[in-house]
């Protein structure tokens, strides 16, 4: 059974430029959450989908926003890159909003120079 | 009040002692409640979960729960170096999911 697929793995972005973030969950899964880990801050919780619909969000600008498509692969997308927006990028999928724990991505690393 | 607390540590254990990880939570309507375990550069892992109040063992790991008390703890027998990494604890209160900051553990060889 495919774990979690994060894509791509690295990134190097230009402050203000964007960029989208791709992720396919395991299979049969339908919740999709986003976290953003910077060091020393822990897990940020940016937002959870569920059947194509966004059920949370934590509390990030406007900037970042995210997507769930019908087969349940998610995307995000962040806006007008800031320095402070490079970090370890998560995704992370549950069969129901984490009730039987979430499975993570490797992650996606971006980089803003 | 954050909703789920940990003391960030660092923990120092030698290899063979136990290692004891201890979380709070807030709300008390919580239903389930995690550990995960996190190499630095890699993503987070899931190693145990509990529902119930008491003990819950798998292997080395131990989990333990007391929604009483609103305390969840992680104990790790015979500590392998390789235990080394930062335990998040997790908990579940609706359909929020919420992460402590973690807890960095280092096995002393």
């Amino acid at each position: 059974k495919a774990g979690v697929t994060q894509t791509p793995r690295y990134l190097i972005k230009t402050r203000g430029q964007q960029v989208t973030l791709s992720c396919s969950p395991i299979s049969g899964h339908r919740s999709v959450s986003w976290y953003q880990q910077t060091p020393g801050q822990g897990l940020q919780f940016l937002f959870e989908y569920f059947s194509e619909t966004q059920r949370n969000k934590g509390n990030f600008p406007g900037r970042f926003s995210g997507r769930q498509f019908s087969n349940s692969r998610s995307e995000m997308n962040v806006s007008t890159l800031e320095l402070g927006d490079s970090a370890l990028y998560l995704c992370a999928s549950s069969l129901a909003s984490g009730t039987y724990g979430y499975t993570f991505g490797s992650g996606t690393r971006l980089t803003v120079v | 009040q954050k909703e789920v607390e940990q003391n960030s540590g660092p923990l120092s254990v030698p290899e063979g002692a136990i290692a004891s990880l201890n979380c709070t939570y807030s709300d008390r309507g919580s239903q389930s409640f995690f550990w995960y375990r996190q190499y630095s550069g890699k993503s987070p892992e899931l190693i145990m979960f509990i529902y119930s109040n008491g003990d819950k063992e798998d292997g080395r790991f131990t989990a333990q729960l007391n929604k009483a008390s609103q305390y969840v703890s992680l104990l790790i027998r015979d500590s392998q170096p390789s235990d080394s990494a930062t335990y998040l604890c997790a908990v579940t209160a609706g359909n929020q999911f919420y992460f402590g900051t973690g807890t960095s553990l280092t096995v002393i060889p």
